[in-house]
């Protein structure tokens, strides 16, 4: 089955700075790899996602990229506010089916 | 467009007892996941689900757990006798589809947090 990694695991920033957040995986038949924040007492969101046949997709101050070969990928966050402050996982998908294999999760802190 | 519905967001109950948690896909959404999360860890596939039909249960725990998605209503994911250990987040996922550029799109719902006496 899959296993991703995630890193940090904890990542503190000061408002204004980037934030990047990284995920390996090792099924190398995996092509859909999304991002999801959540906040405390809520649902995971999805933010952005990503398929392989791009390396890099964009949605405002947020960022994925991918390296398919090196098998791993990352979200990039410019410009940080405190309200970016939550709980993001990266996920990739069971090369069985549909479901996700989520990364241990990054708690990212945004100070003002 | 409603998002995916829980119910309830919180239940408790104590050792022993059953514990039903509800959810409602997405308009539009046949596929339905099942997810735990313990406190400060990530997200853990239990059970995927299409209408009438289990996919795949290869992450639910093989005894006092089980999952249904009947043609009519929501899914619900059964929790029989409850045990401490079972106190958790309980997420519920849906997605439009299994082919396709849709493919693995999944949306959460709000969750069902579960407390055992």
């Amino acid at each position: 089955g899959e296993n991703v990694e995630q890193h940090p695991s904890t990542l503190s920033v000061q408002e204004g700075d980037s934030a990047v957040i990284k995920c390996t995986y090792s099924d190398s038949a995996s092509n859909y790899f999304p991002w999801y924040k959540q906040e405390l007492g809520k649902g995971p969101q999805l933010i952005i996602d990503i398929r392989s046949n791009v390396g890099e997709k964009k949605d405002q101050r947020i960022a994925v990229t991918l390296n398919k070969t090196a098998k791993h990928f990352s979200l990039h966050i410019t410009e940080t506010q405190p309200e970016d402050s939550a709980v993001y996982f990266c996920a990739a998908p069971h090369s069985a089916g549909n479901m996700l294999t989520f990364g241990g999760g990054t708690r990212l802190m945004v100070k003002p | 467009n409603a998002g995916v519905m829980q119910n309830p967001r919180h239940l408790v109950r104590r050792r022993g007892q059953e514990a039903r948690l509800r959810c409602s896909p997405m308009k539009g959404h046949s596929h339905v996941y099942w997810y735990r999360q313990l406190p400060e860890e990530g997200l853990k596939f239990m059970v995927y689900l299409q209408k009438e039909n289990i996919i795949d249960e290869s992450g639910m725990p093989k005894e006092r757990f089980s999952a249904e998605f009947p043609k009519e209503g929501p899914s619900i994911l059964r929790i029989q006798q409850v045990v401490r250990g079972d106190s958790a987040a309980y997420f519920c996922a849906s997605s439009p589809l299994s082919t396709g550029t849709l493919k693995n799109i999944q949306y959460f719902g709000a969750g069902t947090r579960l407390s055992v006496l």
